[in-house]
């Protein structure tokens, strides 16, 4: 069964960069997609970002320009680097797998494993 | 991006009652639409995709259906673990948004 595991500070100053790792067992990680999602306080779920296959990497465009998101096959793991980050990137990052499903005859992609979330707070 | 709006943003029911939860894309999105249950402090849960197939292990109480670019979430029955708060998520192109979320509450 694949687990996925968040790691990283859970203290990040303001203007620096938040880095966060997600190590994946119990899996292959070739043919999927991994994405980042954020749920900061008392708010609902953002997906920040994924990347595919090593370098395919798409994020939300509310965020693309301090997003980078990498994979390390070799160590089962694949990371997300925030940069510039204010007060208001103060969540519970979560990493997650797309898996696709099918349905009619078609594939759909939902996010079906998750990490149990880390919380990363911006502050001096 | 696509704009979901789910209603209501938090709901009141009582153990073994019916509920249904809405969703609404701003623009078409065929039946790309994923539901998510997520309870306080855990990883959220994928229910349902493709806006009405249940994902495996989700028990048959949980159902999903489709009018055009809206979508519904019903649970038959509600038991003690269902109080979570349910997103749903469209998958029809990125950025795979989510709707705000409805919070479920034993009333």
């Amino acid at each position: 069964q694949v687990q996925l595991q968040e790691s990283g500070p859970g203290l990040v100053k303001p203007s620096e960069t938040l880095s966060l790792t997600c190590t994946v067992s119990g899996g292959s990680m070739t043919n999927y997609y991994w994405s980042w999602v954020r749920q900061p306080p008392g708010k609902g779920l953002e997906w920040i970002g994924y990347i595919y296959d090593r370098v395919i990497t798409n994020s939300n465009p509310s965020l693309k320009s301090r997003v980078t998101i990498s994979v390390d096959m070799s160590e089962h793991q694949f990371s997300l680097k925030l940069s510039s980050v204010t007060p208001a990137d103060t969540a519970v990052y979560y990493c997650a797998r797309h898996q696709a499903l099918a349905a009619a005859g078609s594939l759909y992609y939902g996010m079906d494993v998750w990490g149990q979330g880390t919380t990363v707070t911006v502050s001096s | 991006d696509i704009q979901m709006t789910q209603s209501p943003s938090s709901l009141s029911a009582s153990v073994g009652d019916r509920v249904t939860i809405t969703c609404r894309a701003s623009q078409n999105i065929n039946t790309f639409l994923n539901w998510y249950q997520h309870r306080p402090g855990k990883a959220p849960n994928l229910l349902i995709f493709a806006a009405s197939s249940l994902h495996r292990g989700v028990p048959s109480r949980f159902s999903g259906g489709r009018s055009g670019t809206d979508f519904t979430l019903t649970i038959n029955g509600l038991l003690p673990e269902d109080f979570a708060t349910y997103y749903c998520q469209q998958s029809n192109s990125f950025p795979h948004t989510f709707g705000q979320g409805t919070k479920l509450e034993i009333k």
